[in-house]
């Protein structure tokens, strides 16, 4: 059965920290892996993976997919109050389903 | 706000009432989904429109009926729900093939 785990479930930390959120995977015929932000409504899609090695950034936020050990990470760098969401990361066995995994639950304190 | 546009943003319904989610997307995208998301879950797939016509039902009870008009539109009908179809519908569209699927704000329902 295809699945995609999440790490750590719930974080909490101070503005100015780093935050690595971690996304591992088991699907058959894999194609991308995204990371998406959920605040109260849209999750806003951030990064699409698809090869293994090329990191992917936007200002502060960056991520990388291993094809090899089937898991990718989405790093934050220099944390701000606006960055306190959950954070879905959601792989594609095939071209028109998404399987998401449970979720990382950030909170950024000032 | 998003490019995907979802009417209605909240809606409360007895579970004898019939009615309609609507959502709709000016982004040129020919795939369009439906998700339901329960508190604390991630979404969960329901059904998947490409090209308007439907290419996956996630085994998603008859009480839900989807349709397609147009590759704009996004329609999701309701009738005889149970109180444990309370949840955040979402709307999504993308290019089918391996693009990034595009999220409404969804429709907040509540079966009373």
């Amino acid at each position: 059965e295809d699945k995609v785990v999440q790490s750590p479930l719930s974080l909490v930390v101070h503005e100015g920290d780093t935050v690595t959120l971690n996304c591992s995977y088991e699907v058959t015929n894999f194609r991308s892996l995204l990371w998406y932000k959920q605040e109260k409504k849209a999750p806003t899609f951030l990064f699409m993976l698809t090869s293994s090695g090329i990191e992917k950034k936007s200002g502060r936020l960056s991520s990388i997919l291993d094809k090899k050990e089937l898991f990718s990470i989405l790093n934050i760098t220099a944390t701000q109050t606006g960055d306190s969401a959950i954070y879905l990361c959601a792989v594609a066995p095939n071209t028109d389903k998404l399987i998401f995994g449970t979720g990382t639950r950030l909170q950024v304190f000032p | 706000d998003t490019e995907v546009t979802q009417t209605p943003k909240h809606l409360v319904m007895g579970m004898t009432n019939k009615k309609s989610l609507k959502c709709e997307q000016h982004m040129g995208h020919r795939a369009m989904y439906w998700y339901k998301q329960k508190a604390k879950k991630p979404p969960e797939l329901m059904f998947v429109y490409s090209y308007e016509k439907l290419s996956i039902n996630e085994s998603v009870p008859s009480r839900f009926s989807p349709e397609c008009p147009n590759s704009s539109l996004l329609n999701l009908h309701l009738h005889a729900l149970q109180p444990e179809d309370s949840a955040l519908y979402l709307c999504a569209s993308s290019q089918p093939g391996n693009t990034p699927q595009h999220f409404g704000d969804g429709t907040r329902l509540s079966i009373l």
